[in-house]
């Protein structure tokens, strides 16, 4: 069936460095994914819409400059979260719809930040 | 924020007993899904319902949807230790293929 994988599952890093976190979708072509953070004991708010050739969608509040997003093919999104603080330490799911304008989504299994 | 309420916030009951967990929204919607999400891992999709539907069943899941009160319902029936996760809804608003989230309901199902 359908699946979405992210790389890595855990990253730790040290505050000012850069991390990218990748996003893909196995045997069928996304051309949009979507980036959601969850913060602890809380739900998951979208933070951007990823769409492949052409620049990401930011939800209200999010830095662009922070949380760089390329959607270079029709398989792969990636983020990265550039100067990572502290405070940016979550957990970061991707997610893509198996069908072009499709409601119905398949969702990564999380990547774990931890910054230092 | 459009992000949907659930409640309760936290639930805890007995093995075998139901549990039922509620969810409202803000706008219309295409549909209404059910996520599980165990400590630190990733969501697993329990049940759709589209917007033109009430009610449907899945093994032991019963989900309700009421349009008009912007509301939805889901009963785990005969809790299992297992069962033991956090439930989310999740909305996609009319018009859009966005995700909105609820709060979440921590379950805790006790042997």
């Amino acid at each position: 069936g359908a699946v979405v994988s992210q790389h890595p599952s855990r990253v730790i890093c040290k505050s000012g460095t850069s991390v990218k976190i990748e996003c893909r979708s196995l045997d069928f072509q996304a051309t949009t994914m979507f980036w959601y953070r969850q913060f602890p004991k809380q739900s998951l708010m979208l933070m951007a819409t990823s769409n492949e050739g052409s620049k990401a969608t930011y939800e209200q509040g999010v830095e662009k400059d922070k949380f760089l997003i390329n959607h270079a093919s029709l398989t792969l999104s990636t983020l990265t979260v550039t100067s990572a603080h502290p405070e940016d330490s979550s957990f970061y799911i991707c997610s893509a719809p198996l069908m072009r304008g499709g409601s119905e989504q398949y969702f990564g299994p999380g990547t774990r930040l931890t910054v230092t | 924020s459009q992000q949907g309420e659930e409640d309760p916030q936290a639930l805890s009951i007995q093995e075998g007993e139901n549990a039922t967990m509620n969810c409202s929204y803000k706008t219309s919607i295409n549909n209404l899904q059910w996520y599980r999400q165990n400590s630190g891992r990733g969501l697993v999709h329990l049940i759709l319902i589209r917007s033109n539907e009430r009610e449907k069943h899945s093994g032991r899941l019963r989900v309700t949807l009421d349009t008009s009160k912007k509301s939805s319902s889901l009963l785990i029936t005969a809790s299992r230790a297992a069962d033991t996760a956090s439930y989310f809804c999740a909305t996609v608003p009319t018009g859009t293929y966005k995700y909105i989230f609820g709060t979440g309901t921590r379950l805790k199902v006790l042997a």
